[in-house]
């Protein structure tokens, strides 16, 4: 069976410092691999997306970027933080189809 | 741009109450998911409905896409505490990304 990793769980970070969240997945190979900002418990907002390595899709621009350097390993940076990159990030995964799978997720406070 | 419009944003009922939510689209989509997410989780798809007209049951849960394919509807029956969560669809966007309504918070109180 398939299980996606997100560390760290919590993260606390004073604006201006650097940022690497990472997502890995097992269970299957060459996923297409997302990742999402949800604030305040409401819909999500996709950054950023990968059918392949080295491949990434941004979907709004702004203070972060995404690396994908393995097949199954995706990696949300900043190189300064702010403020309003508080918020909940989710990875996610999917196969054939559009059905995703997701993380458990990364609360990200910036002080 | 595809957009996915979900009603009510909050629903807050007893325990053993029914209820509907709905997402509605001015946009026709292939197919529309539903997933429920829990308090400092990531979301879990529950289904997708892909044919018009198409009627899922989940135990209590019966989800239904409309005949033209740009609305659904959850409705959980004899709603209990463990139903709480929020309530999100999503339907596909090109090839590769989904789109994602704001979602129904739902709360069931004991």
């Amino acid at each position: 069976s398939q299980t996606i990793h997100q560390w760290p769980a919590t993260l606390v970070q004073p604006v201006g410092s650097p940022l690497s969240l990472e997502c890995t997945v097992e269970g299957t190979s060459n996923p297409n691999l997302y990742w999402y900002r949800q604030a305040a418990g409401r819909g999500l907002q996709l950054l950023f997306y990968s059918v392949g390595i080295g491949q990434i899709s941004s979907e709004v621009p702004q203070n972060l970027s995404a690396s994908r350097p393995q097949d199954r390993q995706f990696i949300l940076s900043s190189k300064k933080l702010l403020l309003s990159d508080s918020g909940f990030y989710l990875c996610a995964w999917s196969r054939a189809g559009h059905e995703q799978y997701f993380g458990p997720g990364t609360r990200l406070t910036v002080t | 741009t595809q957009l996915l419009e979900q009603s009510p944003q909050f629903l807050s009922i007893q325990e053993g109450e029914n209820l509907t939510v709905y997402c509605n689209s001015s946009s026709v989509f292939s197919s529309l998911q539903w997933y429920r997410q829990e308090p400092g989780e990531g979301p879990v798809l529950l289904v997708t409905v892909v044919t018009g007209g198409e009627v899922k049951k989940l135990k209590r849960l019966t989800f239904q896409f409309g005949d033209a394919r740009k609305d659904s509807s959850l409705h959980i029956t004899a709603a209990q505490p463990g139903d709480t969560g929020l309530y999100l669809c999503a339907g596909p966007v090109g090839y590769s990304t989904l789109t994602f309504g704001k979602g129904t918070m739902l709360l069931v109180s004991p």
